[in-house]
């Protein structure tokens, strides 16, 4: 079955810098646009970044765009985002998601949670 | 940036009795190939979302049929007709036509 399952969230202090990855199993990773998205503590869903099947393509929310940068090993099925000069307002639980516009399922893993905090 | 508005953020329904949320775009959301991508997600809590509908109308495999979605050019409603307890929930539209993507801020369905 599809997984997603995310790591390398943690406690960052302001201006430090973060690689979240996602490993990805159980489909064909390497034929699928990849999707970050994150959720700040009661808060809602805040689209950051998408990269295309084969990392030629990549796109950004304006809050991060500069400072964030998603990529992919399609060699190992993972994704990455790798994230700089945090702020506070960066803190959240990011998702790795296999969004997609069609009937195809969409699939999210569990999230990992970035704390930015001095 | 394409700018989703939800309406109500908060609604509190009676089991049995029918739901519906407004979702709103800034700009169009049809796209060059005809297809207007207008999703609709459900998150339970603690939950990570779960995709509900997409393409405007269109449920995603394993949805009851008491959630349908409609609507137009920058007018979209999710309506459940008959609410069950495990439709607690908050519901967020996303338009996949333009970059970047974007959600609405959410709506909380709660039981009276």
């Amino acid at each position: 079955q599809v997984k997603l399952v995310e790591s390398g969230g943690g406690v960052v202090q302001p201006g430090g810098s973060l690689r979240l990855s996602c490993s990805a199993s159980g489909f064909s990773f390497r034929t699928y646009a990849m999707h970050w998205v994150r959720q700040a503590p009661g808060k809602g869903l805040d689209w950051v970044a998408a990269t295309s099947f084969d990392g030629s393509d990549k796109f950004y929310a304006d809050s991060v765009k500069g400072r964030f940068t998603i990529s992919r090993d399609n060699y190992r099925n993972i994704l990455y985002l790798h994230m700089n000069s945090l702020r506070a307002d960066d803190t959240a639980v990011y998702y790795c998601t296999r969004l997609t516009n069609w009937e195809e399922a969409v699939y999210w893993g569990q999230g990992t949670l970035v704390a930015v905090s001095s | 940036d394409v700018v989703m508005t939800q309406s109500p953020l908060s609604l509190p329904v009676t089991l049995g009795q029918a739901a519906s949320i407004s979702c709103r775009s800034s700009e169009g959301l049809v796209y060059s190939d005809g297809n207007t991508y207008l999703n609709w997600f459900q998150q339970r809590p603690g939950q990570s979302p779960r995709r509900l509908i997409y393409k405007v109308s269109n449920r995603d495999s394993g949805v009851p049929d008491r959630f349908s979605g409609s609507g137009s050019g920058t007018d979209f409603t999710l309506k459940i007709s008959r609410v069950e307890a495990e439709d607690v929930a908050i519901y967020y539209c996303m338009q996949g036509t333009h970059w970047p993507r974007t959600f609405g801020q959410g709506t909380k369905l709660e039981i009276k």
